[in-house]
């Protein structure tokens, strides 16, 4: 299996309070991704970095921001919570794009804005 | 843009049956294409994969054939057990990332 964490796994935050999820990695990966899985939208990508401190959006990075100061951690944070918010995010890894490597998931982050 | 359509669910088989989950793409290029699998609780896994044309991927008795004529990959098994229940994902990759249907849940029953 990939080394691949997240933390937390489960939180549950008010509306309006800031979030930060991590992930971590021990694969010397270049690419990590931020997924958000919501039901009946299979996963849409967030955010994702091809390097240290390279970082672009994706489908849905409203409300959203990304950091990578090292290669082994990606955190996605949430400015101030919203409802719309709760989900479940997927970190992912991918060595390479150029061989159309698959990408590699992390156990899931369950988030809940109440 | 760009897009993947599987069928929806849920699909309910008794075990043992024939299993097939029908995923679709729009075409730009030569995508390469992907079926990724998630069990309960746990993030996605890779199931198989297809880089070409005619490829077919396949992997635990899974397989899926990459057809560019019809711009299809669907999933098939020829005889399913309780333990593939799950959710099933079809995604094609564009550039620097993946783009995912919105899954296909299967329940299998003894």
């Amino acid at each position: 299996d990939a080394g691949i964490t997240q933390s937390p796994r489960h939180k549950v935050t008010e509306t309006g309070t800031p979030v930060t999820l991590r992930c971590h990695q021990t694969e010397n990966h270049r690419y990590m991704y931020w997924y958000r899985q919501d039901p009946g939208h299979g996963l849409r990508l967030i955010h994702y970095s091809y390097g240290v401190k390279d970082t672009d959006k994706g489908e849905v990075s409203d409300g959203y921001s990304v950091s990578r100061s090292k290669t082994e951690d990606f955190l996605l944070t949430l400015e101030s919570a919203t409802s719309s918010q709760t989900s479940v995010y997927f970190c992912a890894i991918s060595e390479s794009i150029l061989r159309r490597d698959e990408q590699y998931f992390g156990p899931g982050t369950r988030l809940t804005v109440t | 843009g760009d897009s993947v359509t599987q069928m929806e669910g849920p699909v309910t088989l008794s075990e043992e049956a024939f299993l097939t989950i029908n995923c679709t793409y729009t075409a730009t290029g030569y995508p390469s294409l992907f079926w990724y699998v998630q069990y309960p609780g746990e993030g996605l896994q890779l199931l198989l994969k297809a880089t070409k044309a005619d490829d077919k991927g396949s992997n635990k008795g899974f397989e899926a054939t990459y057809r560019k004529e019809t711009t299809s990959f669907h999933l098939e098994k020829g005889s399913v057990q309780v333990s593939d229940s799950a959710v099933y994902f079809c995604a094609k990759d564009s550039s620097y990332k993946l783009i995912f249907g919105s899954g296909t849940r299967l329940l299998v029953r003894p």
